[in-house]
């Protein structure tokens, strides 16, 4: 059974500072593996999606890596803002047959204070 | 272009009544997923339906829920005889296909008194 685990569950920084979320997932068989931002009271918005041929995937300020040997994905925040403040999610697809349903960690919550 | 859209946003229902969730996939999206987020955990899935069929149900509890996606028009999560442990955000999330990135609307929060 699949699990994914993220660390630090809350993390608070100055603005300004960059920063690294983790993710772990048990499985190293995944198909890819997707980071989502969720703010209060609202659903999900897709970060980066890292197919497992990749190593990694860049959005502007965010930069994912995937390493899958050894099942785990950092995300990292560059020159980090108060607008960031969220909670981050990781989630990864196994592949096979109908398998698409995403495997979320419990999140890390982020506040950038200025 | 409109992304998914979830409704009601809140929903209230007393225990022992229905609840019933809808949502509308992004345009030209087949495929739904419905994933449930308790009070400090984590979202997990619950049921996967492409039109008028459901492939994966594996994380829907077995007695009370129920899930459809018709042919016309949105896809529907019910649950029956609710109980206070039903209180939870109920996402729903479309894709073009099965590994195509899932967008998600922004949830029902439904709050069992």
């Amino acid at each position: 059974k699949q699990e994914v685990t993220q660390i630090p569950a809350a993390l608070s920084v100055p603005e300004g500072e960059n920063l690294v979320l983790n993710c772990s997932f048990t499985d190293s068989a995944i198909y890819n593996l997707q980071w989502f931002r969720q703010d209060p009271g609202k659903g999900l918005t897709s970060l980066l999606l890292i197919q497992s041929s990749q190593r990694e995937q860049t959005s502007g300020r965010l930069n994912a890596s995937l390493d899958k040997s050894s099942g785990r994905s950092t995300l990292y925040i560059a020159a980090s803002q108060p607008g960031d403040s969220a909670t981050y999610l990781c989630a990864v697809i196994l592949p096979g047959g109908s398998n698409y349903k995403l495997t979320f960690g419990k999140g890390t919550l982020l506040t950038v204070n200025p | 272009n409109a992304g998914v859209m979830q409704n009601p946003r809140h929903l209230v229902r007393r225990r022992g009544q229905e609840a019933r969730l809808r949502c509308s996939p992004v345009k030209g999206h087949s495929h739904v997923y419905w994933y449930r987020q308790l009070p400090e955990e984590g979202l997990k899935f619950m049921v996967y339906l492409q039109k008028e069929n459901i492939i994966d149900e594996s994380g829907m509890p077995k007695e009370r829920f129920s899930a459809e996606f018709p042919k016309e028009g949105p896809s529907i999560l019910r649950i029956q005889q609710v109980v206070r442990g039903d209180s939870a955000a109920y996402f729903c999330a479309s894709s073009l296909d099965g590994y195509q990135p899932q967008h998600f609307g922004d949830g029902t929060r439904l709050s069992i008194l």
